[in-house]
């Protein structure tokens, strides 16, 4: 069983377009979030969620929006697409605990994002 | 704001022969972790270090943490060709609040390990 997943795995576009980008994990953690891998492959948190309520919100262009329906789904919308946002995106879920120790996250496949 | 510093971060090593990874961060953290990652794949939960002079063993990887010295070395033994990857690794902070469950990376070391 996958544990945590996302879709769409690739997604090539034009800049200007809106595009989402989901996540379902199916561990029972409570805490998901959302990673940005560069070309130079470093790692970027850009939100976490903890029982649908945004926790983490780093200094992320206000046309990256995401949204927790319920703790095992974590979608992300982008709004007018810009060259800069290619990336490879990932999920991620943990289990967090006590004072926001964070148990090991478990990381989705990643979906690479091309604008063209 | 924590920074965490990986070198080398490029590794070319030949089969058989032994290396180390170094990770260090620049403010106190009550964990570290060691992904591997594979080209085009996701990350990989290798290692998680949870006090000072916790030392883990998997396979030919050998991880340990001097939270002292804010350093986290892993020991590749005898390298085989599979260990090829990108290894990070990562750090949380002590604070809650706005640093809850965030993890800081590392560069990540690409490591080839030749025939």
């Amino acid at each position: 069983d996958t544990a945590v997943s996302q879709t769409p795995k690739y997604l090539v576009t034009q800049m200007g377009n809106d595009k989402s980008i989901k996540c379902e994990q199916n561990l029972g953690h409570d805490t998901m979030y959302w990673y940005k891998q560069d070309s130079k492959k470093f790692l970027k948190i850009m939100f976490s969620y903890n029982n649908k309520e945004l926790i983490i919100n780093e200094t992320v262009p206000n046309r990256f929006s995401p949204k927790s329906p319920d703790k095992a789904h974590l979608n992300l919308h982008i709004n007018s697409l810009e060259l800069g946002d290619s990336a490879v995106y990932f999920c991620a879920s943990s289990q967090v605990f006590g004072m926001g120790h964070t148990d090991t996250q478990y990381f989705g496949p990643g979906t690479r994002l091309t604008v063209l | 704001e924590l920074k965490v510093e990986q070198n080398p971060l490029f590794l070319s090593m030949q089969e058989g022969k032994n290396y180390t990874i170094y990770c260090n961060y620049s403010t106190t953290s009550d964990r570290l972790y060691w992904y591997r990652q594979d080209p085009g794949k996701s990350l990989e939960s290798l290692f998680v270090l949870l006090s000072n002079g916790a030392v883990k063993q998997e396979g030919r990887l050998m991880a340990s943490l001097d939270t002292k010295a804010r350093l986290s070395t892993l020991h590749i033994t005898a390298a085989v060709h599979d260990l090829s990857a990108t290894y990070f690794c990562a750090v949380t902070s002590n604070a809650g609040g706005t640093s809850y469950g965030k993890l800081t990376f590392g560069q990540g070391t690409i490591l080839t390990v030749h025939p």
